[in-house]
């Protein structure tokens, strides 16, 4: 079957580095999406993966490793509107995205 | 900015009665999808459309059914409401120049059923 795990919440505190994982087991790769999505509002694209390695845009990177099935997006600067959760999704080998439950983080002052 | 709205925020209905779920995008879009979101599980693809009056079941396509009578509109029909329907329904649309383009997303509607 297709899997995607990633923690369930996750709690850092404002100013800091978070880094948050997602695993994947799927029938083929066409990329590795990351969404986030601020309680009760919608999902909004934060970076798209399909080659291994490290990709930045501002405080925010992802990265990718196809051998492993991993990937993690890492938080610098934490802010407090960064509380949200986060989702990872991958396209699969029939480009349908697969969602894991999303990992809600918590900042603290 | 791509906008995609969706009709209601929030919305109860009682167990037997039919919903209606519109979702419109602005963007030209030729892709359009119908997810449900529920605590502790990923996004759940239920219906999604390639194109006008075409349509694709998901992964949960049980219970529901979907009309795409325009591009711009998407709806899903909930024909005899059920309390495990209970739930956040997200709306979203891609463009269809690439399958990897990103989907924009609705602010979701969140069914009650009584």
């Amino acid at each position: 079957g297709q899997n995607i795990d990633q923690p369930t919440e996750m709690t850092a505190t404002e100013g800091a580095i978070v880094q948050i994982n997602c695993t994947y087991q799927t029938s083929g790769f066409n990329g590795l999406f990351w969404y986030q999505q601020h309680a009760g509002e919608a999902p909004t694209f934060l970076s798209y993966n399909v080659l291994d390695g490290l990709e930045e845009k501002g405080r925010f990177s992802s990265f990718l490793s196809r051998s492993k099935g991993y990937s993690y997006l890492l938080l610098k600067e934490l802010q407090m509107k960064d509380s949200a959760s986060y989702l990872c999704a991958v396209l699969d080998s029939n480009y349908q995205l697969i969602w894991g439950a999303g990992t809600k983080l918590i900042i603290k002052p | 900015d791509v906008k995609v709205t969706q009709s209601s925020r929030y919305l109860v209905k009682r167990t037997g009665e039919k919903v209606f779920l519109e979702c419109v995008q602005d963007m030209d879009h030729e892709n359009m999808f119908w997810y449900r979101q529920d605590p502790g599980l990923g996004l759940r693809l239920i219906y999604f459309s390639y194109d006008v009056k075409m349509k694709e079941k998901g992964d949960i396509p049980e219970g529901y059914s979907v009309s795409r009578e325009k591009k711009e509109r998407f709806s899903l029909i909930l024909e005899s409401a059920s309390t495990n329907q209970t739930s956040m329904y997200l709306c979203a649309s891609k463009s269809g120049t690439s399958e990897t383009d990103t989907q924009y997303f609705g602010p979701g509607t969140r069914l009650t059923v009584l």
